[in-house]
């Protein structure tokens, strides 16, 4: 049973970056996908990005380029989102997970997310 | 971009009744949408994939069904650990999108 435990909250100015951790523990890192999905206070989920640490690949939405990167340590089990660049409406609950690998047509990709992380509240505030 | 919406955006239901919740997609998305659950102060958790597989351990009251752009989440008899907010995801296309959520509350 994969479980994924991230690090605590944190509060930042804005401009300045933050970096969250996200641990793995109960499977082989080195095959695993870590996707990451934030939440604004009150508001819903929005996908972030993701990474596969194998590869040493990632992906992520668009509105974030420029401003975000993903890494993973192997050989203590985690992944990390570092956002820069930090605004007021980038403060939300940020959620690693593990996606599922959904596979059609010869070729797999992350589809759902399961499990989720506890989520680490980000505050962005002057 | 998928767009998802989801309605109503609040249903209120008294324990015991039927609840109804509602996906739409702004384009095809097959059977490509899961459904999740979230409580106040806890991640999300997965309950429907492939638009109507519950995941382990998801009790038999939820059910999941639709295809295309249409999509409907029941929950056949509502028990008081049901109330909370429902998301679906779709995961037909980059970037996956979640609807807005429907919050379910006590009548």
């Amino acid at each position: 049973q994969v479980q994924l435990v991230q690090s605590g909250a944190e509060v930042k100015k804005p401009g300045s970056s933050v970096k969250v951790s996200c641990r793995a523990s109960g499977g082989t890192f080195s095959n695993f996908v870590i996707s990451w999905v934030r939440q604004a206070p009150g508001q819903g989920l929005e996908w972030v990005g993701g990474i596969i640490p194998i590869f040493e690949t990632a992906n992520y939405a668009q509105k974030f380029q420029g401003r975000i990167t993903f890494t993973a340590d192997a050989s203590t089990g985690t992944a990390y989102m570092e956002l820069s660049s930090l605004r007021l409406e980038d403060t939300a609950v940020y959620y690693c997970a593990r996606p599922a690998q959904h596979c059609t047509g010869g070729s797999c990709s992350s589809a759902w997310f399961d499990p989720w992380g506890q989520g680490t509240l980000v505050t962005v505030s002057s | 971009e998928i767009v998802m919406t989801q309605t109503p955006a609040t249903l209120s239901v008294s324990p015991g009744e039927r609840a109804t919740l509602s996906c739409r997609a702004s384009q095809s998305i097959s059977t490509n949408l899961v459904w999740y659950q979230q409580k106040p102060g806890q991640a999300p958790r997965l309950l429907i994939y492939g638009a109507s597989t519950r995941a382990t351990g998801i009790p038999a009251r939820f059910s999941g069904s639709g295809s295309g752009t249409e999509f409907t989440l029941t929950i056949s008899s509502l028990q008081s650990e049901d109330f909370a907010v429902y998301y679906c995801q779709q995961y037909k296309n980059w970037p996956r999108t979640f609807g807005q959520g429907t919050k379910v509350e006590i009548k």
